[in-house]
């Protein structure tokens, strides 16, 4: 089962503006990552967050955690037609670090 | 380099046949994921490498799915015989350690479709 959800499942903007999507998971995580996946290719590592860490960016990503929510965020500012992707939040299973699960992601599309 | 490679990159084949996909990891990385995805069940892990020994490969569908690492630079996922449930969008992904505060880097994937 996807230890994973993201929220929304899909989110159309008009370029420029933000775009923020949810990850919310059920069980105790080490740490929490973001992958990117455009139409056709594989996915690709934006960012990771640590269970002690509350924010993270990375150009104009943003990353917040919420260990007692059980939830993270994802906010790309400024957003452009190239980052229409699908993105994903990936959680560890604690115990087992290696493994990754996948959220179902959200699917952004970016209008020009 | 030239990051995580895979082949083919589509593959069509018809129900009983075998199927063998192919990937090469990154140079220096040490722990291979294989990942099949699908609209229905998303992005499941199939089996882990670390250091050419399977470590977890409780995600493998059924015995028709085996995975092999005969170096520690390439890996094979075949499945005899084919049926259609196994179309899916195939993925390798390779890190360093395989722990998950390492990032995974992902192939291109192969397109699998069974007829």
């Amino acid at each position: 089962s996807q230890q994973g959800e993201e929220d929304p499942q899909a989110l159309s903007i008009q370029e420029g503006e933000n775009a923020t999507m949810n990850c919310s998971y059920k069980t105790s995580i080490n740490n929490l990552q973001w992958y990117r996946q455009n139409s056709g290719r594989g996915l690709v590592h934006l960012i990771l967050i640590r269970s002690n860490e509350r924010e993270k960016h990375s150009g104009r990503l943003r990353v917040t955690l919420d260990t007692s929510k059980k939830s993270s965020s994802l906010l790309i500012t400024a957003s452009r037609a190239a980052d229409t992707a699908s993105y994903f939040c990936a959680t560890d299973e604690g115990s087992n670090d290696y493994k990754l699960s996948f959220g179902a992601g959200t699917t952004v599309t970016v209008r020009a | 380099d030239a990051g995580v490679i895979q082949s083919p990159r589509h593959e069509v084949t018809e129900m009983g046949q075998e199927v063998t996909l192919r990937c090469k990891l990154i140079s220096g990385h040490n722990s291979l994921f294989w990942y099949r995805q699908t609209m229905m069940r998303g992005l499941e892990l199939l089996i882990y490498f670390n250091n050419n020994v399977p470590i977890d490969d409780s995600g493998m569908p059924e015995d028709r799915f085996s995975a092999k690492m005969p170096n520690a630079s390439f890996s094979t996922l075949k499945i005899q015989p084919s049926e259609p449930r196994d179309s899916a969008v195939y993925f390798c992904a390779s890190s360093l350690q395989g722990w998950s505060y390492n990032e995974q880097f992902f192939g291109p994937g192969t397109r699998l479709t069974v007829l």
